[in-house]
């Protein structure tokens, strides 16, 4: 079965940093790019950070870029998002992603995780 | 960054109906656009995908049409478990960036 598993949310202080976590299984990981894609809830989505399958081509949205950083690890099937400098806006369930087409950096989103949560209060 | 713009936010429909969704985009995109539906409490589901591509396992009342800057989705005849907030996407260029969303509700 084809999953993605995100974990490393939480509540974290204004200011602080967090990283997140996403494990693959059921595909070839390093076939593919892959994304982070955040939503406050109630809200829209917001696609924040793409990386190609082999780390190359990097993407920020302007909102977090400089703060955050995508990286991921072929070998383990993991992808993360290290998040620095945390804002209360950057509140949100944040979801990984995986393009559908093999080795390009033009795909649409085929599967995703369940989420996981990122809080930033005092 | 390109900007992607649904119409409308929301509506009311019954059971039955055919239903259209519109997205524009700043600027062309080709045919990088996909559709998403997310229903609350679980992740978006792709829909269609090169603007008209049915993903595989969605039903055939669910098409997409377009390319450049003008795109639609249309559900030919609505049922219960369409009742959902749809999304459109450019994958065209960084960075990536989803429309607003639109929510169909029951009417």
């Amino acid at each position: 079965e084809v999953q993605l598993v995100e974990s490393g949310g939480g509540l974290v202080q204004p200011g602080r940093s967090l990283r997140l976590s996403c494990a693959a299984s059921g595909f070839t990981f390093d076939d593919y790019a892959m994304h982070w894609v955040r939503q406050t809830p109630g809200k829209g989505l917001e696609w924040v950070s793409g990386i190609s399958w082999n780390g190359d081509n990097i993407g920020y949205a302007d909102s977090v870029k400089g703060r955050f950083t995508i990286s991921r690890d072929n070998a383990k099937n993991s992808l993360y998002l290290q998040m620095n400098s945390l804002r209360a806006e950057d509140t949100a369930l944040f979801y990984c992603a995986k393009d559908n087409v093999i080795s390009m950096m033009r795909g649409a989103f085929d599967v995703w995780g369940q989420g996981t949560m990122v809080t930033v209060s005092s | 960054a390109i900007r992607m713009t649904q119409s409308p936010s929301s509506f009311s429909a019954s059971t039955g109906d055919r239903v259209t969704i519109t997205c524009r985009a700043s600027q062309g995109i080709s045919s990088y656009l996909a559709w998403y539906q997310q229903k609350p409490g679980k992740a978006p589901k792709l829909l269609i995908f090169a603007a008209s591509t049915l993903q595989s396992g969605v039903p055939s009342r669910f098409s997409g049409s377009g390319s450049g800057t003008d795109f639609t989705l249309t559900i030919s005849c609505l049922q219960s478990e369409d009742f959902a907030t749809y999304y459109c996407q450019q994958y065209y260029i960084y960075p990536r960036t989803f429309g607003q969303g639109t929510k169909v509700e029951i009417k």
